[in-house]
């Protein structure tokens, strides 16, 4: 039972670049989440899902999309990259909600943008 | 908005001793508030989730309260351990699952 698991774990951009980071969990859970940490503080919210099909903006959406065509995954996307963008990303997911049942989190992507 | 303050920003104490971690929050219309650790370089693990409805919440060594009407909720650690040196997040969330995060606080156990 691996959990959370997200890739890479590292990752250097050049302004303007895209990519795309990658959250898989073998829970079975229907909500997951992309949170992003800045240094010192605590997460915010990007988007979330609480199913397969349907996702919704969180806090900070701009910048970023997601997808989810599956229960399993969950990417975020990074659209012409900027060093605004330059954060550590957590992935996290929880059966009925973390606002109901315990979250858990993938180990992060530590993203610089230059 | 909702605004969550947790202080102090870094704590450190000798090995044994007793601690409490505090976390405030402006508005009390939660449903309820979850403690979290994160060691460095690594994602965040629950340690604890208290209902709106409950006053504490117990596991282990770690006990959390919660008081929404004042908008405070301890975090309170037992016999400390170097092994409990981390940073501990407080999170609360309303109905619909609006998650707001305090920065953490800083938690070192020295030998």
């Amino acid at each position: 039972n691996a959990g959370v698991t997200q890739t890479p774990k590292f990752r250097i951009l050049k302004i303007g670049q895209s990519m795309t980071l990658q959250c898989t969990q073998d829970m079975n859970h229907n909500y997951m989440y992309w949170y992003r940490q800045d240094p010192g503080m605590g997460l915010k919210l990007i988007y979330y899902s609480v199913g397969a099909g349907i996702t919704d903006k969180g806090e900070v959406p701009n910048g970023y999309n997601v997808s989810r065509s599956t229960t399993e995954d969950f990417p975020l996307r990074l659209e012409l990259a900027a060093p605004s963008q330059t954060s550590v990303y957590f992935c996290a997911s929880s059966d009925s909600g973390m606002h109901r049942t315990e979250a858990f989190f993938g180990q992060g992507t530590r993203l610089t943008v230059v | 908005k909702q605004e969550v303050t947790q202080i102090p920003a870094a704590l450190s104490v000798p090995e044994g001793e007793n601690l409490v971690l505090n976390c405030s929050f402006t508005d009390s219309a939660i449903y309820n508030l979850q403690w979290f650790r994160q060691d460095p370089g690594k994602g965040l693990t629950s340690l604890l989730l208290i209902q709106s409805s409950q006053r504490e919440q117990t596991s282990g060594r770690l006990n959390a309260s919660l008081d929404k009407s004042s908008g405070r909720s301890t975090l309170y650690i037992a016999a400390s351990q170097p092994g409990d040196s981390a940073t501990y997040l407080c999170a609360v969330y309303t109905n619909a699952g609006k998650s707001t995060f305090g920065d953490g606080t800083t938690l070192t156990v020295k030998p």
